[in-house]
């Protein structure tokens, strides 16, 4: 079974461009993730969604990043402009939701999107 | 501020010895998973424990939920060049807004071991 997907692997742009991740989720998880990545950080949580819905995008800096997930399924993370700051790893993760309770499941990442911004 | 702080930040060894990490915080969690990461890939879960006093073993790896479940250990007994990695905790507290709840990572523990 395939893994979760994301492209592109890396990404150099200028600052003020816009640069656009994809993530293909894996088959039949319902939870999609997007998870900033610092050089030897642990992922920060950006946007959560639940199926199509985003029920936790708090710490998504609005006014630059967005992110649909269009059916449920592939999702898309955008950043417009892009900052210096931004240059970052994007990670993508799945989860299949677990019935009632607190989250407790395995959370499936992909091999991210190494962004550089000069 | 950092829900879970995690020590050392770097961990640099020999073959053969043992390590342990620890993740700690002043808030309670309901659970508590623990990754690894690789160069250039995803982290990759190892464990989940879910009961305070926890202790779950993967072969050369043990790990424990604390009593009151706010905190957590990773020991590694003759650590291998393999088992380099990021090792990340990661707590999940129940979230107000969703049936999930969410999961929050610490900055990890960047180990190296030397052959």
């Amino acid at each position: 079974e395939a893994g979760v997907v994301q492209s592109p692997r890396y990404k150099i742009i200028e600052k003020k461009q816009p640069v656009a991740f994809w993530c293909n989720p894996i088959s039949g998880h319902n939870t999609l993730y997007w998870y900033l990545q610092n050089l030897g950080q642990g992922p920060e949580l950006l946007i959560r969604y639940e199926n199509e819905e985003a029920v936790d995008d708090s710490q998504l800096p609005k006014d630059r990043f967005s992110a649909e997930r269009l059916k449920g399924v592939d999702s898309t993370l955008k950043i417009q402009p892009a900052e210096l700051g931004d240059s970052a790893v994007y990670l993508c993760a799945s989860s299949l939701k677990l019935a009632g309770g607190p989250y407790t499941g395995e959370l499936f990442f992909g091999e991210g999107s190494r962004l550089t911004v000069l | 501020t950092q829900l879970l702080e995690q020590s050392p930040q770097f961990l640099s060894i020999q073959e053969g010895e043992n390590l342990t990490v620890y993740c700690n915080s002043s808030s309670v969690f309901s659970s508590l998973q623990w990754y690894r990461q690789e160069p250039g890939e995803g982290p990759v879960l190892l464990v989940t424990v879910v009961t305070g006093g926890e202790v779950k073993k993967l072969k050369r790896l043990t790990f424990q939920f604390g009593d009151a479940r706010k905190d957590s250990s990773l020991h590694i007994t003759a650590a291998q060049p393999g088992d380099t990695g990021l090792y990340l905790c990661a707590g999940v507290k129940p979230d107000r807004g969703s049936t999930l709840g969410r999961l929050y990572f610490g900055r990890g523990t960047q180990l190296t071991v030397w052959p």
